[in-house]
């Protein structure tokens, strides 16, 4: 059974840092990119990025929105990816789901956690 | 204000056929797969329909997917009060070079 997994999210106040992990199981983790998802309390989905695997050299793409502020890691030993979120802002408060991306074209997204929230509050 | 245009809202009542638009442009629904996702309140996100009109294997033929020109639409036949949810579209968009989402579509069985 295809199992994700997140977990870091928090509390934070505006300009902090956060880490946040998707642990993945049940599947061939090597073979998949993994993108992260938003969303906002009430509000609409948002792609955050991606990494890739081996075959892309790990190569990670981001929103307009977090590029710069936000990293990706990932250790395929573990099976794992983490998102590193830097000078956070208050607009970055959401549930952030950790996502397996398909072999499918586009934004195929065929899995998905149960999401890990991210408050950034003074 | 989101790349791809939803109706914030749907209603129907059980047994009927309710169909909901998904609004974009030429650099993504235009020029690139259309996907769908349901969200049951409380839930995560479940893909519902992959390429345009395709259905993962577990999703009831009742659920129907389309798209013509810079518009895609999804289709719900012989609704059921467990289809309550918010519904996505989403495309991959050229211009941005990422996916986009549309605003979600509120679904009410009534």
């Amino acid at each position: 059974e295809v199992q994700l997994v997140e977990s870091g999210g928090g509390l934070v106040q505006p300009g902090g840092s956060l880490r946040l992990s998707c642990a993945a199981s049940g599947f061939t983790f090597t073979a998949h990119y993994i993108d992260w998802v938003r969303q906002a309390p009430g509000k609409g989905l948002e792609w955050v990025g991606r990494i890739g695997n081996k075959v892309n050299n790990y190569h990670a793409d981001f929103a307009a929105s977090v590029k710069g502020r936000f990293t990706f890691s990932r250790d395929d030993s573990t099976n794992s990816v983490y998102l590193q979120l830097k000078s956070l802002k208050t607009e970055d408060t959401a549930l952030y789901y950790c996502t397996r991306e398909g072999h499918r074209d586009g934004p195929d997204f065929d899995y998905w956690g149960q999401g890990t929230l991210v408050t950034v509050s003074s | 204000q989101s790349v791809l245009t939803q109706p914030p809202s749907a209603s129907a009542t059980p047994g009927q056929r309710v169909t909901i638009s998904c609004s974009g442009s030429s650099s993504n629904i235009g020029s690139n797969y259309v996907y769908w996702y349901q969200q049951v309140p409380g839930a995560a996100p479940k893909l519902l329909i992959y390429t345009n009109n395709q259905r993962p294997s577990g999703v009831p033929d009742r659920f129907s997917g389309s798209r013509s020109g810079t518009s895609a639409s999804l289709a719900i036949s012989g609704l059921r009060s467990e289809d309550e949810a918010d519904y996505y579209c989403a495309a991959w968009d050229d211009s941005l070079r990422g996916p986009v989402f549309g605003g979600g579509t509120k679904l009410t069985v009534l």
